[in-house]
Formats: C-alpha cells, sequence, structure tokens
C-alpha cells in the first residue's frame, strides 16, 4: 500500500515556464488537496477536492490550476512559474472531509 | 477565517526530559490533527483528535474542545523526537483543514 505518492521530488524551473505536479493515492480517500510550505508561513492550503469533478480553491490559488478525473489523482498545474513559486508543495489525501490525513512526502521546487 | 496559534514556536531539550506542546484555536472546530514533520521533511499524522485523551507509546494529546485548545505531550524525548510538530484543526463551518505555525522541536543527546 503506497499511500500518497507525489512525483517529482525535486524540480528547477525557469521562470514563465509550466509544470504539472503529480499526486495519487490507492486508499480510496475521496479528499484531496494541495499545500505548500514557506518557512515561517507553515503549510498553506492551495486547492482541494471532494471527489471526482469537484474542486475549490483555498488560501492562496492564484497562479495554479487543479482537476480532478479519477478519485485517485489529483494534479497542480502552474500555468507561468514565478519566483514566488519556489517553495516545498504537499499533497494530502483524507477518507472524508475532516478525516484524518495522509501527506505525501513533498515536492521541492525552486523556480529561477 | 479560524486562527490556530502552537507554543513555545521553539523548544529544546535534553534526552529523556519530558514537553509540553500547546494549541489554541479561535473558533469551534469538528476535529483536531497532529503532525510531525521530521528533519526530511516527511509529514506524519501522530492523532486525530477532536476531543479527549488519546496515547501511542511516549506521546499522548488532550483536546478540550469548549476551552479551544490541545496539548500534546512527549515523555522520555529522544533524538528522534526532533523536527517540527504541527496542529491542525478543521473548522465546523468550515472545508479545509488550517494549520499552526509549528513548534521546532530539538533533542540533544
Amino acid at each position: 500500500n503506497a499511500g500518497v505518492t507525489q512525483t517529482p521530488k525535486f524540480q528547477v524551473l525557469k521562470t514563465g515556464q509550466s509544470m504539472t505536479l503529480q499526486c495519487a493515492q490507492d486508499m480510496n480517500h475521496e479528499y484531496m488537496s494541495w499545500y505548500r510550505q514557506d518557512p515561517g508561513m507553515g503549510l498553506r492550503l492551495i486547492h482541494y477536492s471532494v471527489g471526482a469533478g469537484i474542486t475549490d480553491q483555498g488560501e492562496v490559488p492564484n497562479g495554479y490550476n487543479v482537476s480532478r478525473s479519477t478519485t485517485e489523482d489529483f494534479p497542480l498545474r502552474l500555468l507561468s512559474a514565478a519566483p514566488s513559486q519556489t517553495s516545498v508543495y504537499f499533497c494530502a489525501s483524507s477518507y472524508r472531509r475532516g478525516g484524518g490525513y495522509t501527506f505525501g512526502s513533498g515536492t521541492r521546487l525552486t523556480v529561477v | 477565517g479560524i486562527q490556530v496559534e502552537q507554543s513555545p514556536p521553539d523548544l529544546i531539550l535534553q534526552e529523556g526530559a519530558n514537553s509540553t506542546l500547546r494549541c489554541n484555536f479561535s473558533d469551534s472546530v469538528n476535529n483536531l490533527q497532529w503532525f510531525h514533520q521530521n528533519p526530511w521533511g516527511q509529514l506524519i499524522n501522530l492523532f486525530y483528535i477532536p476531543s479527549g485523551t488519546k496515547q501511542n507509546g511516549r506521546l499522548s494529546a488532550t483536546t478540550v474542545a469548549t476551552e479551544r485548545y490541545s496539548l500534546l505531550y512527549i515523555s522520555s524525548s529522544q533524538t528522534t523526537d526532533s523536527g517540527v510538530y504541527f496542529c491542525a484543526v478543521w473548522e465546523t463551518s468550515g472545508s479545509r483543514l488550517t494549520f499552526g505555525e509549528g513548534t521546532q522541536l530539538t533533542v540533544n543527546p
């Protein structure tokens, strides 16, 4: 049982490039979310999904896009990378809204 | 939105010491979770504790929802306990898990 799998683990982008951070879970969890972690600012919610086909914005959604075509996958797209998006990104899933969270191992993204 | 405050922000212990970490929150919550982020960055769910007390080995947690706080107890600390401890809450009327800024714990041998 792999839990929550994030790829890639590390990525360097140039300003203006786009990319997709992948997140997959094999626990049949309905609720999935993306957080970014920056020094001194804790974890902030970017986008979340309460089930396939349903997504919503979190606290810091600008510059990011998500979709949820299957229960298992919840990719995060950076539309045009900016240095302010340099961060560590975590994907998390839960069996229901408000349930116990399981986190992926994170993606460290640097935008130069 | 709900405010989550953790104290202390930093804590340094000698191996074998006990400690208490506190989490205060500003509104009613459906649940509260404690996480440990190890030095390699991995986030591990320690407790799902909307109310009451739970224990897991040397760690225990208590949440008093009516008074809007939770405590995480670490007994006989070990160097492997080092890292950041996060408290996170789910507002009763909300749709997200909101994190505090964490307590950085360093356990020295």
